[in-house]
């Protein structure tokens, strides 16, 4: 399977703790993007990068949250001093634009929460 | 800053009824505008796009959408719903230097036997 990955794809914890997360994108795509899904909700926008630049944060990004992307293909979302709100799903999309069409495709999510 | 509003957050339908979900847009430029589908715990799947090549958009399993801007809607239908159909659906507009997408709230759907 070509798609994009994450893991863990659950993941609990206790308030206070840090967490990261871990995206491979599809290996060709050069963009790659966090989202951050609530229950009831459609994703929002956290962050984007275009190979290991990030170029996009989220005003929802607070200074907890901490993206990377070191050789411009995985990526990795931390969390630090989790809290209760933190809890959600955090989707990554990536894409390799080709004409007008910036076709996103995502990973299974990582499902996180926070007790 | 664009926008997408989908009216009604639950449809039910009967198992071969016609689906219609409903989307609007905003936007100050050309838009481009997606349809999305999620399953339980999954992550989304791309069911069609509109990048102003066409007004009527086919997607895949059956779904087709159009884009009418006097409208600003992209309203997704199908002619006859399964019951695999049951999933939650999201419009979704790009914008941005980045192009992120920005999302409707959702519809959830429901296929009746």
């Amino acid at each position: 399977d070509t798609g994009v990955s994450q893991d863990p794809r659950h993941k609990i914890t206790k308030r206070g703790q840090n967490v990261t997360f871990r995206c491979d994108p599809i290996s060709e795509h050069n963009r790659l993007y966090w989202y951050r899904q609530t229950l009831g909700q459609g994703p929002e926008f956290l962050t984007y990068f275009q190979n290991e630049a990030q170029l996009e944060k989220s005003r929802l990004l607070s200074d907890r949250f901490s993206a990377e992307r070191p050789k411009g293909s995985f990526s990795t979302l931390e969390i630090q001093r989790t809290e209760q709100g933190d809890s959600a799903m955090y989707l990554c999309a990536s894409s390799f634009p080709q004409g007008d069409s910036n076709e996103q495709f995502f990973g299974p999510g990582t499902r996180l929460t926070v007790l | 800053a664009q926008s997408v509003t989908q009216l009604g957050s639950h449809v039910s339908v009967s198992e071969g009824a016609l689906v219609l979900l409903r989307c609007n847009y905003s936007s100050s430029v050309p838009p481009y505008l997606f349809w999305y589908v999620q399953y339980p715990n999954q992550g989304l799947q791309l069911l069609l796009k509109y990048t102003s090549a066409a007004t009527l958009v086919k997607g895949i399993n059956g779904f087709e959408a159009e884009f009418k801007k006097s409208e600003t809607s992209f309203h997704l239908t199908k002619p006859s719903a399964h019951m695999s159909d049951a999933a939650e659906y999201f419009c979704a507009v790009s914008s941005g230097s980045a192009r992120q997408l920005t999302f409707g709230s959702g519809t959830q759907l429901t296929v009746l036997p």
